[in-house]
């Protein structure tokens, strides 16, 4: 496989269940990133992993649990979400954190709250 | 607060040419991006802007003006396939990548 991939693509899930969204890199990139995007907004960055240290955490809630055991993998923990967490969620990687870097997508995760 | 603004939807023919502008208010600057997003699918790389001018590459262009905080997409001999969001992106004077909503681009045979 090429690129950022993410799994799984669809996720319907009630208020009280766990669920996990992960996230791959195949590019040798050593930032990776979560984002939020909601219809007609602005994609909301949640969090930053650079070389697999956390370095942004945008006031995500806590019943959002990043976790990323290397460069080429992150995982979104979920837990008692809300209906409003309703969203596409998106993996991006980049070459690094901060300077001239491109940021590369993967498909999302497009995720239902009952 | 750090804005971008770039209209909703727009509208355009098979065969003809579009503009969709992004106009930003950002604490600093370091660089403009254009992504385009296909409906359920990644927002992929189109361009890159850091200094003032017009940047091309085949049908799609794009456009920077730091003074006026002020950048377009211009894409020629639009496609059916062209129909997609694109998403105009400034990185802010912290490297944080700063978002608008997106554009809804239409294309109408």
């Amino acid at each position: 496989e090429t690129g950022v991939t993410q799994t799984p693509r669809h996720l319907v899930m009630g208020m009280t269940n766990k669920k996990s969204l992960k996230c791959e890199q195949h590019l040798g990139h050593n930032a990776m990133y979560w984002y939020k995007q909601s219809a007609k907004k602005p994609l909301e960055l949640m969090f930053v992993y650079n070389f697999k240290e956390q370095t942004e955490n945008n006031s995500v809630p806590s019943r959002f649990s990043p976790e990323c055991p290397n460069s080429s993998h992150l995982f979104l923990h979920l837990h008692t979400l809300q209906p409003e967490d309703s969203a596409l969620y998106l993996c991006a990687s980049s070459q690094e954190r901060g300077g001239g870097e491109t940021q590369y997508f993967g498909p999302g995760t497009r995720l239902l709250v009952l | 607060g750090q804005n971008i603004d770039q209209p909703t939807e727009m509208t355009a023919t098979e065969g003809a040419i579009v503009q969709i502008n992004c106009t930003y208010q950002t604490s600093g600057f370091n660089g403009l991006f254009w992504y385009q997003q296909h409906a359920g699918e990644a927002p992929t790389f189109l361009s890159y802007n850091v200094l003032d001018g017009l940047e091309e590459k085949g049908r799609f262009s794009s456009f920077l003006s730091r003074s006026k905080g002020y950048s377009y997409l211009l894409l020629k001999e639009l496609q059916m396939k062209d129909s997609a969001s694109y998403l105009c992106a400034v990185r802010d004077s912290n490297y944080q990548l700063i978002w608008g909503a997106g554009t809804k681009l239409i294309i109408k045979p």
